[in-house]
């Protein structure tokens, strides 16, 4: 079964400062990872995913994540915050085997940006 | 290109009354989810379909609630009857259902069940 833990339901960094949000991912097979974010009465954007090319990827709104498979970590950094990155933001797995499987999400982590 | 399309966005009722949502995806995506999103919680997949057919359908408490994808365009998702725990986010996603299960988000519908 595929599972994943985002450490800190909650985050809050200061204007300008780095941006940094914890996920780990458990899964048999080779997986995928998102991230998501959803803002106050939204549904969910994809932000960036891996899908087993580059280990570092990039997002939109200047978001990249890094696979680390010896970690199983795909934690989710943005150097510089901006008040507008307030917002819910989901890790989540699926496995490259089913063309459109089940994706699991993580319980989230939400964003504060202090001015 | 128009997102996922929901409605109602909100929907408040007593319990044990029905309620139905609606979904209507991206054109051309086969693939369609319904999730259950609880406060502080990630969504849930409560049934996936590919074109007209429910291929996951294993976390739907089926005593309860039901979906139809006539056509394998827009879908609807009932409750009947309502309990005061459905009170929750029913976010309805659309993809192509390909490698890399991009999927794309409707704003949801908020239920409240008094």
């Amino acid at each position: 079964a595929q599972s994943v833990t985002q450490l800190g339901s909650h985050v809050s960094v200061s204007e300008g400062a780095l941006v940094l949000l914890r996920c780990n991912y458990s899964s048999s097979v080779p997986p995928y990872l998102f991230w998501y974010v959803q803002y106050p009465n939204q549904g969910l954007q994809l932000l960036l995913k891996y899908t087993s090319a580059a280990t570092l990827v990039k997002g939109i709104n200047g978001f990249e994540a890094e696979f680390k498979k010896s970690e199983t970590s795909f934690h989710l950094t943005k150097p510089s915050a901006h008040m507008s990155d307030a917002a819910e933001y989901f890790c989540a797995v699926s496995d490259i085997y089913s063309s459109a499987s089940k994706i699991i999400f993580g319980s989230g982590t939400r964003l504060s940006i202090r001015p | 290109e128009a997102g996922v399309v929901q409605s109602p966005r909100y929907k408040i009722i007593e319990k044990k009354q029905p309620v139905a949502f609606w979904c209507n995806p991206i054109s051309g995506h086969n693939t369609l989810y319904w999730y259950l999103q609880n406060l502080g919680q990630g969504p849930e997949l409560l049934i996936r379909y590919e074109n007209e057919e429910a291929v996951d359908d294993s976390q739907l408490p089926k005593d309860r609630f039901s979906a139809e994808r006539l056509k394998g365009v827009d879908s609807t998702l009932k409750i009947q009857p309502a309990e005061l725990g459905d009170s929750a986010v029913y976010l309805c996603a659309s993809s192509l259902g390909r490698d890399g299960n991009e999927q794309f988000f409707g704003p949801g519908t908020r239920l409240t069940v008094l």
